[in-house]
């Protein structure tokens, strides 16, 4: 159980246009997705945390704007990366837990590789 | 804000041998520890956690990890590696507040 199901797996866009990344958790309801981002060789950075049926929250330095999130169900999430540029090629990843305690571990999806042109 | 250090960045290893990975963390509160590993190809899965109790827990594939409180470390270990253990370790630390922070990874390599 809890499946995390992240599309597309990769996707290369053009200076200048959007890409939606979806996650969607297929076994079980999550309330609240979290966004990621991974640099090579790096560790991974909450972007966001995404609410259902609310507003993201967003970490400090990440533009709201840029990255659009949407939580409109219990078992979807997306990210849209809106006017992409080549600086904002990476690797993005989506995770959900079962339960909204604190001590329930993530469950990610498979990941995103974005690379803007 | 909590922050996560990992000592290692690349850990390369024989078969048989011995592993232990350091993962130390920042924060004055109540906290929950999770490793993380992530196999070549695949994405990241819980190896497991540690959250209150026996602070010697111990998880999937015969890895274990020590809560030393006072140390303020969460050590990945395992008595004999194998060559399917080659992966990405990621230690990661979740408050009360419900948001967790990740250590910059360490890359096991176990040479068969």
């Amino acid at each position: 159980g809890a499946v995390v199901s992240q599309h597309p797996s990769w996707v290369i866009c053009k200076s200048g246009t959007s890409v939606k990344i979806e996650c969607r958790s297929l076994d079980f309801q999550a309330t609240t997705m979290f966004w990621y981002r991974q640099f090579p060789k790096q560790s991974l950075m909450l972007m966001a945390t995404s609410n259902e049926g609310s507003k993201a929250t967003y970490e400090q330095g990440v533009e709201k704007d840029k990255f659009l999130i949407n939580h409109a169900s219990l078992t979807l999430s997306t990210l849209t990366v809106t006017s992409a540029h080549p600086e904002d090629s990476s690797f993005y990843i989506c995770s959900a837990s079962l339960e909204s305690s604190y001590n329930s571990p993530l469950h990610f999806g498979n990941g995103t590789r974005l690379t803007v042109t | 804000a909590q922050s996560v250090s990992q000592h290692n960045h690349h850990v390369i290893l024989s078969e048989a041998a011995s592993l232990e990975l350091g993962c130390n963390y920042s924060y004055g509160g109540t906290v929950n520890l999770f490793w993380y590993v992530q196999y070549p190809g695949q994405h990241l899965q819980l190896l497991l956690k540690y959250f209150s109790g026996d602070p010697l827990v111990k998880g999937i594939k015969g890895f274990e990890a020590e809560f030393i409180k006072s140390k303020f470390s969460f050590n990945l270990r395992k008595p004999s590696v194998q060559w399917s253990d080659t992966a990405e370790y990621f230690c990661a630390v979740k408050t009360n507040a419900g948001k967790s922070t990740f250590g910059d990874g360490t890359t096991l390599t176990v040479k068969p």
